[in-house]
């Protein structure tokens, strides 16, 4: 079984300042967890992922994540927002043990004050 | 632009009546995901193909249906549509069908059930 938690629903900040997004993930096997962003009326696109190499994972647009097995996060930084990182963020686990169906947190809802 | 396609863009139709929602892959991927995004239930795997076949199952509805096709194209089928169907419903495609390679999204189809 597996499962994402995404603490956050809303995270608001200023321009300029940084981002956290957290989320807290459970897998009864070693999970590959990603990152994907949604634009309002558009599709997901993948961040960044981690998939049992380094553990701290460097992804677009200047987002970062760190993989913590010992306290099952993978929280998504950046060091300065920018107003265009508005948008709904989504936590995702995918597990091995016979498939990869992936499981997504409920989202975040990034906002982004000038 | 993810190289995954969907049409129609948006679709409004009455209780009770069946649609059908297509999806092109990224060329040279060979499965294919879909899932449900409503407010309530956040985003939800429905099902997934494998180069014509299933592979996976999800919280798909009996009255839903979905088929791979030879040409890697896929459609998902929706009959005896309620009002809490309304949702968007997203396609994905990846390049293999049981690891944690990365998907790609479609844009997504927003349906309507008036």
């Amino acid at each position: 079984a597996q499962s994402v938690t995404q603490l956050d629903s809303h995270v608001s900040v200023s321009e300029g300042t940084p981002v956290l997004l957290r989320c807290n993930y459970s897998s009864s096997y070693s999970p590959s967890l990603f990152w994907y962003v949604q634009h309002p009326n558009k599709g997901l696109q993948l961040l960044l992922k981690y998939t049992s190499a380094a553990t701290l994972v460097k992804g677009i647009n200047g987002f970062e994540a760190e993989f913590k097995k010992s306290e099952t996060s993978f929280h998504l930084t950046k060091p300065s927002a920018h107003m265009s990182d508005a948008a709904e963020y989504f936590c995702v686990v995918r597990a091995s043990g016979g498939s990869y169906i992936p499981t997504f947190g409920r989202g975040t809802s990034l906002i982004v004050h000038p | 632009d993810s190289g995954v396609t969907q049409t129609p863009k948006h679709l409004i139709t009455a209780t009770g009546q069946r649609v059908t929602l297509r999806c092109s892959p990224r060329s040279g991927d060979l499965s294919v995901y879909w899932y449900q995004q409503s407010l309530d239930q956040g985003l939800q795997f429905l099902i997934q193909y494998y180069n014509g076949e299933e592979r996976a199952k999800g919280n798909i509805l009996e009255r839903f249906s979905a088929q791979q096709f030879p040409d890697l194209h896929s459609e998902l089928n929706l009959s005896s549509l309620e009002l809490g169907d309304s949702a968007l419903y997203f396609c994905a495609s990846s390049v293999v069908a049981a690891s944690p390679d990365t998907q790609y999204f479609g844009p997504g189809t927003r349906l309507t059930v008036l």
